[in-house]
């Protein structure tokens, strides 16, 4: 198995730009979560899905972020218009259960100009 | 070596010492604890875990105490090696799905 897969592994964009992070969970999980992780911060949950459902979206910081799970085997998270605050390693993660073992992706560093 | 996570996020180890990483954790109905290890440029890895209704639980190399009564997880590394360099979560379940991650503590493996 190739693991969770997230891309770009970098992005580097200019404030007020729209942003895409992309994620494909491990096949055969049905949770999907995606976390910000910042020296500031740490680790925070923005949005947890299940079953393609999003059951969760109380971390997600403003309406500047939104996240779609069309289907079991992909998962975006958009930042729009994205600001230099933003920028952060993006990870998502799957589990075969709600609180099972959560398998990390690589993350996506974003850097906003 | 040995640390207290949220005082003290460093530690420094000799090559073949044993690590102690503490952790407190602030919720007394979590039921579910996880400890991960993050290296650089990679996302955390799953270490071990262990439930409530356990003190204490081995895996290879790794031992994972919990102390209910003080709200207290220890991460014990045996004979520390330089690829055990990272930084290292614990997490507590806090809800159904939730977990809610510590700040991290890095162990530097001293050569």
């Amino acid at each position: 198995d190739a693991g969770v897969i997230q891309s770009p592994r970098h992005e580097v964009t200019e404030m007020g730009q729209e942003v895409t992070l992309r994620c494909k969970p491990i096949s055969g999980h049905n949770s999907l979560f995606w976390y910000r992780q910042t020296m500031m911060r740490g680790l925070e949950l923005l949005i947890y899905f299940n079953n393609n459902v999003p059951i969760d979206d109380s971390g997600m910081p403003e309406d500047r972020f939104s996240a779609k799970m069309p289907n079991a085997s992909f998962s975006t998270l958009k930042i729009q218009p994205s600001e230099p605050r933003d920028s952060a390693v993006y990870f998502c993660a799957s589990s075969t259960g709600h609180v099972d073992e959560q398998y990390f992706g690589p993350g996506t560093r974003l850097t906003v100009t | 070596g040995e640390s207290v996570g949220l005082h003290l996020p460093t530690l420094s180890v000799q090559e073949g010492d044993n690590s102690i990483i503490n952790c407190a954790y602030s919720n007394s109905a979590s039921d579910y604890f996880i400890w991960y290890k993050q290296e650089s440029g990679k996302g955390p890895q799953f270490i071990i875990d262990i439930r409530s209704n356990m003190d204490k639980r081995q895996g290879q190399r790794v031992t994972v105490l919990l102390n209910k009564t003080v709200k207290h997880l220890s991460l014990q590394i045996a004979a520390t090696q330089p690829g055990d360099s990272a930084v290292y979560f614990c997490a507590e379940n806090t809800d159904d799905y939730k977990l809610s991650f510590g700040a991290g503590t890095t162990v530097t493996v001293r050569a």
